[in-house]
């Protein structure tokens, strides 16, 4: 089936390491987003990349990297330099909206940091 | 972008109409209204999406007056399993401008048997 896989579910880091969440999709869609999201609060955008090679910075960039070397995949770094990376990551994929298509974001499962 | 307003939740019972309205007061020609589903710990899920007037799917409809100032989306006859926090976003999503859209922090429908 197409959606976009996001791993692990879970993940614990110790402070001042790096960690790398992935995300990988097979709708062939060229757009794929990284969003944050905190206990009660809704979606903050972190990153987004409208096409391979090409990444821009969203709302909340500070502490974060990411790379878009493919079209399925859009691999998120969480660094040291993030102050307060313990939350719910999400990452979504979307087409430009044309005719019949909505040009809906389609999301993973998420990934849970949690920073010792 | 346009902002968006609506109640922070919302309680109902199983069988009842359910009916979750959207202020946007400052909505642009060009902006679509979009609504998302979301369950704890899972990614969002698209609902609905309209520009002006009525639209119906499989899972809900979604009501839009001419001013387009507002916008209604209308669960039917909800269950246990339509508990969920529901976004609504309004905001152009064509091309490079979808990573604009805003979710807020949604309402929260909680439905009781």
């Amino acid at each position: 089936d197409g959606g976009i896989t996001q791993s692990p579910k879970y993940l614990f880091r110790k402070e001042g390491q790096n960690v790398t969440l992935s995300c990988e999709q097979n709708l062939n869609h060229d757009a794929m987003y990284w969003y944050r999201q905190d206990p009660g609060q809704g979606l903050r955008l972190i990153y987004y990349s409208q096409i391979v090679n090409d990444f821009q910075k969203g709302d909340i960039a500070e502490g974060y990297s990411v790379s878009r070397e493919k079209k399925e995949s859009f691999p998120l770094t969480v660094t040291s330099a993030q102050k307060n990376p313990t939350a719910f990551y999400l990452c979504a994929s979307s087409t430009p909206r044309t005719g019949d298509n909505t040009g809906e974001l389609f999301f993973g499962e998420g990934s849970r940091l949690t920073v010792l | 972008l346009a902002k968006t307003t609506q109640p922070i939740s919302m309680d109902s019972y199983e069988g009842q109409e359910v009916n979750i309205t959207c202020s946007h007061n400052n909505i642009a020609t060009n902006d679509y209204i979009t609504w998302y589903q979301q369950f704890p710990s899972q990614g969002p899920r698209f609902i609905i999406q309209g520009y002006k007037t009525k639209v119906t799917n499989e899972v809900a409809s979604l009501f839009i007056p001419a001013d387009r100032k507002s916008s209604t989306l209308s669960l039917p006859r909800v269950s246990l399993s339509d508990t969920a926090v529901y976004y609504c976003l309004v905001g152009p999503n064509y091309g490079g401008a979808t990573n604009k859209l805003i979710f807020g922090t949604g309402t929260l429908l909680a439905v009781q048997p």
